[in-house]
């Protein structure tokens, strides 16, 4: 597609189950970002892909999360014994390198643990 | 730690105004700032970059600033108009190049 692809759009899960969403970049991007936005809340910032580097995972903020992404392209992010405060907006990002390109957002996927 | 901070605080104008919104950030100047726009219930959009060495850059009815000295941007939309309504989010990269850190963005609300 022309633009970053999200899915699912929309994904309520129990407590304790794990989830995994997917986050297709534009093509060619070799640069992808994953970030958390709570309601009312900014941006924050998860894990940087670029190409075949070691992934910046900075922001993952318990070892409950965890991403991949195959083969440089789709990338998919994973949350273990999900609990009701990872209940967010989770947006996937993908750019060309460098600091001086923008960064192409999906729709985000809104996640709801009850 | 390298922050950057925008006016949590609603910003409420009238139709046909300027409006100004302010970023803020510490530790060292970045190279390049970026400006973006964000809607209810959608990731954000790109709108502008301004380079470190660049005073000013335009777009239509959009205006960055940047001064390294005060540390700061300034984003100004001219004639603004109800569409301009939305939230909107300055954004820098970390130091190793890498994160792409934005502030929890200015809300602004353009009334008829």
């Amino acid at each position: 597609g022309a633009g970053v692809s999200q899915s699912p759009s929309n994904k309520v899960t129990e407590k304790g189950k794990d989830v995994e969403l997917r986050c297709d970049p534009i093509s060619g991007h070799t640069a992808l970002y994953w970030y958390r936005q709570s309601l009312g809340q900014g941006l924050e910032f998860l894990i940087y892909f670029q190409g075949n580097s070691a992934p910046d995972k900075s922001g993952l903020p318990s070892d409950r999360f965890s991403a991949e992404r195959t083969g440089g392209s789709v990338s998919t992010l994973t949350i273990q014994r999900t609990q009701q405060e990872d209940s967010a907006v989770y947006l996937c990002a993908s750019s060309n390198p460098g600091q001086n390109t923008e960064a192409f957002f999906g729709q985000g996927t809104r996640l709801t643990v009850v | 730690s390298q922050k950057i901070e925008q006016n949590s605080e609603a910003l409420n104008i009238q139709e046909g105004k300027t409006a100004t919104l302010t970023c803020n950030y510490t530790n060292y100047s970045p190279a390049y700032l970026q400006w973006y726009r964000q809607d209810p219930g959608r990731g954000p959009v790109f709108l502008l970059l301004i380079r470190e060495n660049e005073k000013e850059k335009r777009k239509e009815r959009l205006k960055v600033t940047f001064d390294t000295t005060l540390k700061q941007s300034l984003f100004h939309i001219t004639a603004s108009q109800p569409a301009d309504s939305a939230t909107y989010l300055c954004a820098r990269h970390s130091n190793s190049g890498y994160a792409l850190n934005f502030g929890k963005g200015t809300s602004l609300l353009v009334t008829p």
